[in-house]
Parts: structure tokens; C-alpha cells; sequence
């Protein structure tokens, strides 16, 4: 199953950006990039979506390169509830199929 | 609107027994899928159901089986138990299939012992 490369985990401080990329170099023309994240002992949440341009929501963006071979998600004033793993996902059909995420610590 | 719920939250069960865990969706909502998760596997996908057909499938050996009625509720059984399907069990729902957003439930938690 097609998988994406995160960094295992990654720090933040507290009312900066936070930016998390996402590598998925053998991506095809049909999938779509996906972005979760997962807050301790919860259900996965839905973040945003895309596929070949950049999109934002209330949430955050999402930066998808050119060649669609990797995208970055950017929390644009991270808060400590924003410390969760987060989950890039390449997406084209039902299912989702996780990796193994970025652990995101917000320190104040 | 109420979000995806399941029951039970938890649950233990001893080697060899089966179990069945519920999951009903948002309103509106016509498709459940199902995922285990575990440390050392991560999240994993079991299947996909569509008006009450299976649409996607698994890696996972046939002693998990589901289905879903006409409502939309969901049902996932496993039989036979083993200590390495102590999981969170996590259901999700979309208004379809493919490129919905999915709406994650809080999970069953399933003890093996």
C-alpha cells in the first residue's frame, strides 16, 4: 500500500507556525494528499485536503509542491491542543491508509 | 449533529472468544469504515461499507468480518480472539465513498486476555 515519509516527531513554540511536511514522491495524478491528526486516546480528526494547488481552511494550509512529490501543512499560530500526531495520507479510494505520523509538541 | 458513536468503549474478552463491536454515523451519512489501531501496526484499515455492501477490504484474515444495515449502523465481529487484537477499534463515517471526508468515532478499546 502506498505510504508518505514524515519525520518522526517535531517541536514547536507556542503562537508560531508550525510546519510539517510530508513526502510522497511516487504519488499518481489521482490521489489526493490528505492530512489527520490524532489527539491522544482520540479518533483521528480530518484537517484538509488537496490535490495539486494549495488549499486553506479555518484550520490550517496546505502547500503542495509543483510535482506533487511533497506538501507541507502549516499550522499558522500553533496553541498547546494543537500538540497530536498528525497523519499525511495519499488517498484515491475509500479507504485511508496511515504511516506512522509526526508526533507535533507545542511547548509553550 | 451528534457525531459517530460507538459502543462499547471498552472492552475485555479472554482468548478464543468472539466480539462485536457498534458503530453508528452522523446523519446523512451512508458509508462506515473501520480501523484497528495498534503500537506497533499504527492505524490499519479493515473495510469500507456502502449502502450495506462491502466496498473495500483489508489486510486481515477472515476472522474479521463486518457489515452494515439499512440504516447505516454498523457492526465489526471478531471471532475466535487473539491476544494481538487487543486494539482500538475505530470507526469512521462519510456521506459516500472515495473523497468524503471521513468523521472519526472515539474507538472501542479491546483487551485480549
Amino acid at each position: 500500500d502506498a505510504k508518505t515519509t514524515q519525520p518522526p516527531s517535531m517541536d514547536c513554540a507556542e503562537g508560531r507556525a508550525a510546519n510539517l511536511p510530508c513526502n510522497h514522491s511516487t504519488i499518481s495524478g489521482n490521489e489526493y494528499v490528505y492530512w489527520y491528526r490524532q489527539i491522544h486516546s482520540q479518533g483521528p480528526q480530518y484537517i484538509i485536503h488537496g490535490l495539486k494547488n494549495n488549499e486553506t481552511n479555518e484550520m490550517a494550509s496546505l502547500i503542495i509542491t509543483e510535482d506533487r512529490k511533497s506538501s507541507t501543512l502549516i499550522l499558522p499560530h500553533a496553541t498547546l491542543r494543537d500538540t497530536a500526531v498528525y497523519y499525511c495520507i495519499r488517498r484515491n479510494t475509500g479507504k485511508l491508509i496511515f504511516g506512522q505520523g509526526t508526533t507535533l509538541q507545542v511547548k509553550p | 449533529k451528534a457525531g459517530v458513536t460507538q459502543t462499547p468503549r471498552y472492552l475485555i474478552k479472554t482468548r478464543g472468544q468472539q466480539v462485536t463491536l457498534s458503530c453508528s454515523p452522523i446523519s446523512g451519512h451512508r458509508s462506515v469504515s473501520w480501523y484497528q489501531q495498534t503500537p506497533g501496526q499504527g492505524l490499519q484499515f479493515l473495510f469500507e461499507y456502502f449502502s450495506e455492501t462491502q466496498r473495500n477490504k483489508g489486510n486481515f484474515p477472515g476472522r474479521f468480518s463486518g457489515r452494515q444495515f439499512s440504516n447505516s449502523r454498523s457492526e465489526m465481529n471478531v471471532s475466535t480472539l487473539e491476544l494481538g487484537d487487543s486494539a482500538l477499534y475505530l470507526c469512521a463515517s462519510s456521506l459516500a465513498v472515495n473523497y468524503n471526508e471521513q468523521f472519526f468515532g472515539p474507538g472501542t478499546r479491546l483487551t485480549v486476555l
